[in-house]
């Protein structure tokens, strides 16, 4: 089946603009992630969402981000005035939760904010 | 706080040999262990994970739980230029104070020399 999908897989933008990161996840799965990876760096998580539970937001690095998931499918994440420390990859992962717990990742948005 | 640890490499190992990558956590109590792939400029892949003490093998992949000494391992076999890649392990609480997260370490670069 499909896998997780991420659009834009670029996205360049200037400083001070928002910029919105789309993920659509696997079908049927309902644990939503979203992580951030500078260059060479690990994983850095920024938010969760679980099926109609109050998402864990605790990630996000400042007001400036913000995420929904509509429908308890897509998710879109949100920055807004970037600044140039916002230049990464923006992963977005899906899970089954319960026992099983593997999560499957989406091909990544690169952002650079010039 | 709960943590995952690994060497951060580069991890260097001749074509054909055996490379092993560690991981150790922190949490007793976890239950379920995974193992990614990234190559430079890619998204993590799922390549194995493990529940139960002892191996579990999987083509030339072979993964070693031991709950006791809290630590995981992935052996690769018959090691590929092909192999070449960051492998990040990921731990999972499986506890409602984890929020049901995965617990990532920062990953090991290998290094397969022809």
């Amino acid at each position: 089946g499909a896998g997780v999908s991420q659009s834009p897989s670029n996205k360049v933008t200037e400083k001070g603009k928002d910029v919105e990161l789309r993920c659509d996840p696997i079908s049927g799965h309902t644990a939503l992630y979203w992580y951030r990876q500078s260059l060479g760096q690990g994983l850095e998580f920024l938010i969760y969402f679980q099926g109609n539970s109050a998402p864990d937001k605790s990630g996000l690095p400042s007001d400036r981000f913000s995420a929904e998931r509509t429908g308890g499918s897509v998710s879109t994440l949100t920055i807004q005035r970037t600044q140039q420390e916002d230049s990464a990859v923006y992963l977005c992962a899906s899970s089954r939760t319960g026992v099983y717990n593997e999560q499957f990742f989406g091909p990544g948005t690169r952002l650079t904010v010039l | 706080q709960k943590e995952v640890e690994q060497n951060s490499g580069p991890l260097s190992v001749p074509e054909g040999a055996i490379a092993s990558l560690n991981c150790t956590y922190s949490d007793r109590g976890s239950q379920s262990f995974f193992w990614y792939r990234q190559y430079s400029g890619k998204s993590p892949e799922l390549i194995m994970f493990i529940y139960s003490n002892g191996d579990k093998e999987d083509g030339r992949f072979t993964a070693q739980l031991n709950k006791a000494s809290q630590y995981v391992s992935l052996l690769i076999r018959d090691s590929q230029p092909s192999d070449s890649a960051t492998y990040l392990c990921a731990v999972d609480p499986s506890d409602m104070d984890s929020n049901y997260q995965l617990i990532w370490g920062a990953g090991t670069k290998l290094i397969i020399k022809p």
